[in-house]
């Protein structure tokens, strides 16, 4: 079946540092994709998102790119600190009949060195 | 504001008995709630979507009679797991959403141990 996925489970970055996070969908008629942090032991926070009309999207230190071409998508966290320590989910809205919640991608992992 | 609470955070039971959990959207109306379950080190997994007032959509090898959803309030749903074995313990995540395509804000989620 259809499903969103991570391109690596664990990333590992200097503090300081721009951190990338990659996520590779594969339904194509998917239009919305929203961007979590998790961390231990919480549910996943919001931190953007991006509708398939639009390429780039940017918040506070983070930007979403989206390639439709190669159902690519990927955050961009500038100068990474210890508080963005935590397991990053894409996730698709996956309209399907009356239900239409997300469909997560495997998370990465990521490490902030000191 | 979009603030999610769960309650409660954390439960043990002994297997057979029934647990409710709460999912309430505390500055919003959510027309929409979602129920997740992740097991550790794993992506969520999305169990059910419930709609004010009607009754919840399945996924596809989600018992219904096993896992009970309430949506009764724009701001309140309940998932009710029936005869808890231990193979339901998890990490049941709970979400809710304004309007469609907006995003879903999620709350804390409740650690199921069923002994």
């Amino acid at each position: 079946g259809e499903s969103v996925g991570l391109h690596l489970p664990t990333l590992s970055v200097q503090e300081g540092d721009n951190s990338i996070i990659n996520c590779a969908y594969s339904n194509s008629a998917s239009d919305y994709f929203i961007w979590y942090k998790q961390e231990s032991g919480k549910g996943p926070q919001f931190i953007i998102d991006i509708r398939s009309n639009m390429d780039k999207r940017q918040g506070q230190r983070v930007t979403v790119l989206l390639n439709k071409t190669v159902k690519h998508l990927s955050l961009q966290i500038a100068a990474t600190q210890p508080g963005d320590s935590a397991v990053y989910f894409c996730a698709e809205n996956s309209q399907r009949g009356g239900a239409d919640g997300l469909t997560f991608g495997k998370g990465t992992h990521l490490i902030i060195q000191p | 504001g979009a603030v999610v609470s769960q309650h409660p955070s954390w439960v043990i039971c002994k297997s057979g008995t029934s647990v409710k959990i709460e999912c309430r959207s505390l500055d919003f109306q959510a027309t929409t709630m979602f129920w997740y379950r992740q097991f550790p080190k794993q992506s969520l997994m999305l169990m059910a979507t419930s709609n004010e007032g009607s009754k919840a959509t399945y996924e596809q090898g989600v018992e219904k009679d096993k896992f009970l959803i309430n949506h009764a309030s724009l701001t309140l749903s309940t998932l009710t797991v029936t005869s808890a074995h231990p193979e339901d313990s998890s990490f049941y995540i709970c979400s809710a959403r304004r309007v469609i395509n907006q995003p879903q804000h999620f709350g804390d989620g409740t650690r199921l141990s069923i002994l």
